[in-house]
C-alpha cells in the first residue's frame, strides 16, 4: 500500500540553526501538505502547495519556513533559524485531490530544538 | 474565531463494547467534518467524514452523526477491538481548500 515517508524520524539541533525535514508524498498525489503536533496538543496546519506553490498557509508558517519540492519525489519544509518553541513533531501530509477530506500522512519527523 | 473541540480527554471501554467520541465546533461555516485515528507513533489517518448537510453516515464498524442544531459531532464505534486504541480528533474542512482543522484529540482506551 503507498504511503507516505518522512526522514528523519527525530532531528535534535541547537536553536538558531537551520533544519529541513523531508518526506516523500504518495507517487500519483498532487496536494502537498505540512502539519505539526506539539506534545500532548492538537495537529496544526502549516502549509498547502500544489503545482509547485503555496495554496494556503497559516499564522505559524513566517518567514522562517519555507516548502520546497526540488524533484518529482520529494516535499521538504526548512526551518531557517530554529527556536525552542519549534519542537513538535511534524507531519508531511498528501492527497490526490483539492478539496479531499482524505489526507494521508507520514509517521513523523520529531524536530527537539536545544 | 473558528474552533473545533472535543468533550473528553480519555475514554475507557471494555472490549466488544460500543464506543462513543464527541466533538463540539463553533465554525457553522464548514463544509466537511471528519474524524482521524492516531495510533501511538503514527501520523493521523482518515476515518470517516460527513458533510454538513448530511446528518448522519456509516462506515465499517463506525457512525458518525452531526448534529448541526447544538454543533456536536460524534463518532460511534460498534464492537470496540484493542485495535481501535488510539487518539481520535475531530476535524473539519471548508468547502473548496485543502486546510483541515483539528479538535484536541480524545484518548480511547480499550480494555480486555
Amino acid at each position: 500500500e503507498p504511503e507516505v515517508t518522512q526522514t528523519p524520524s527525530h532531528q535534535v539541533t541547537q536553536m538558531g540553526q537551520e533544519v529541513i525535514l523531508r518526506c516523500v508524498p504518495i507517487s500519483n498525489h498532487l496536494y502537498f501538505y505540512w502539519y505539526r503536533q506539539i506534545l500532548g496538543q492538537k495537529v496544526e496546519f502549516l502549509v498547502s502547495f500544489y503545482n509547485n506553490e503555496i495554496s494556503e498557509k497559516s499564522e505559524i508558517f513566517d518567514d522562517q519556513f519555507s516548502v520546497e519540492r526540488p524533484d518529482g519525489s520529494n516535499f521538504t519544509l526548512k526551518i531557517r533559524s530554529t527556536k525552542l518553541e519549534d519542537s513538535a513533531m511534524y507531519f508531511c501530509a498528501s492527497s490526490l485531490r483539492t478539496g479531499e477530506t482524505e489526507a494521508f500522512f507520514g509517521q513523523g519527523t520529531r524536530l527537539t530544538v536545544v | 474565531g473558528e474552533s473545533v473541540g472535543l468533550h473528553l480527554p480519555t475514554l475507557s471501554v471494555q472490549e466488544g463494547d460500543n464506543s462513543i467520541i464527541n466533538c463540539a465546533y463553533s465554525n457553522s461555516a464548514s463544509d466537511y467534518f471528519i474524524w482521524y485515528k492516531q495510533e501511538s507513533g503514527k501520523g493521523p489517518q482518515f476515518i470517516i467524514d460527513i458533510r454538513s448537510n448530511m446528518d448522519k453516515r456509516q462506515g465499517q464498524r463506525v457512525t458518525v452523526l452531526l448534529n448541526k442544531t447544538v454543533k456536536h459531532l460524534s463518532l460511534q464505534i460498534a464492537a470496540t477491538q484493542p485495535g481501535d486504541s488510539a487518539v481520535y480528533f475531530c476535524a473539519e474542512k471548508k468547502g473548496g481548500g485543502n486546510k483541515l482543522t483539528f479538535g484536541t484529540g480524545t484518548q480511547l482506551k480499550v480494555e480486555l
